[in-house]
């Protein structure tokens, strides 16, 4: 059974930084891209970042590129993400996702990220 | 960026129907869009990916068509277990971009 269980969240303040963590299983963690996608409360989806199965590439999107750092153990089967210079806006649910026929297609339960002084 | 419009925002619906709803992309991403359903308090799932391949295990009263710029995905015969917000996703381009959700809800 695919499981992607995420670490990490909390309350943090603005200017901060926090790191989650997504230890993977269930699957050959080492063959497939990663992502984190969030949703703020009451919201929509936004992608967040994305890591190639090797760890060697890594796309964000303009709204968290330069603050954020998608990363991979793969000896350790878990998933980072690096979150410096946190703002309000950032405050959302973070989920660890899969990509294999689609860029996320196996979803994590999510962890809390709060950004309030 | 791409943006995806879903509509309706909402649609009031009763078991046993047939559901459309929309996903227009700002422009062309062939067939890269995916369809999510989300139910209160949970992580969203994924229905359909390539505009129209049901995912491992999704019902098949679940379909997907469209590409280009208009896709569409059809509920037939509505159960209570559908009740959710389903985002569309374009994976042509980057960044990623959802649409804002279609919530059913019941009548």
């Amino acid at each position: 059974e695919v499981q992607l269980v995420e670490t990490g969240g909390g309350l943090v303040q603005p200017g901060r930084s926090l790191k989650l963590s997504c230890v993977a299983s269930g699957f050959t963690f080492n063959n497939y891209w990663m992502s984190w996608t969030r949703q703020a409360p009451g919201k929509g989806l936004e992608w967040v970042a994305s890591i190639t199965n090797s760890g060697g590439s890594t796309y964000y999107p303009d709204s968290v590129k330069g603050r954020f750092t998608i990363s991979r153990d793969n000896a350790q089967n878990t998933l980072y993400l690096q979150m410096n210079s946190l703002r309000s806006e950032d405050t959302a649910t973070y989920y660890c996702t899969r990509g294999n026929l689609s860029p996320f297609d196996y979803w994590g339960q999510g962890v809390m990220v709060t950004v309030s002084s | 960026n791409t943006v995806m419009t879903q509509s309706p925002t909402s649609m009031f619906i009763s078991v046993g129907d047939r559901v459309t709803m929309n996903c227009k992309a700002s422009q062309n991403v062939g067939t890269n869009v995916d369809w999510y359903q989300q139910k209160t308090g949970q992580s969203p799932k994924l229905l359909i990916y390539g505009a129209s391949n049901r995912y491992t295990g999704v019902p098949d009263r679940f379909t997907g068509s469209g590409s280009g710029t208009d896709f569409t995905l059809t509920i037939s015969n509505m159960q209570a277990e559908d009740l959710a917000v389903y985002y569309c996703l374009q994976y042509n381009y980057n960044p990623f971009t959802f649409g804002s959700g279609t919530k059913l809800e019941i009548k």
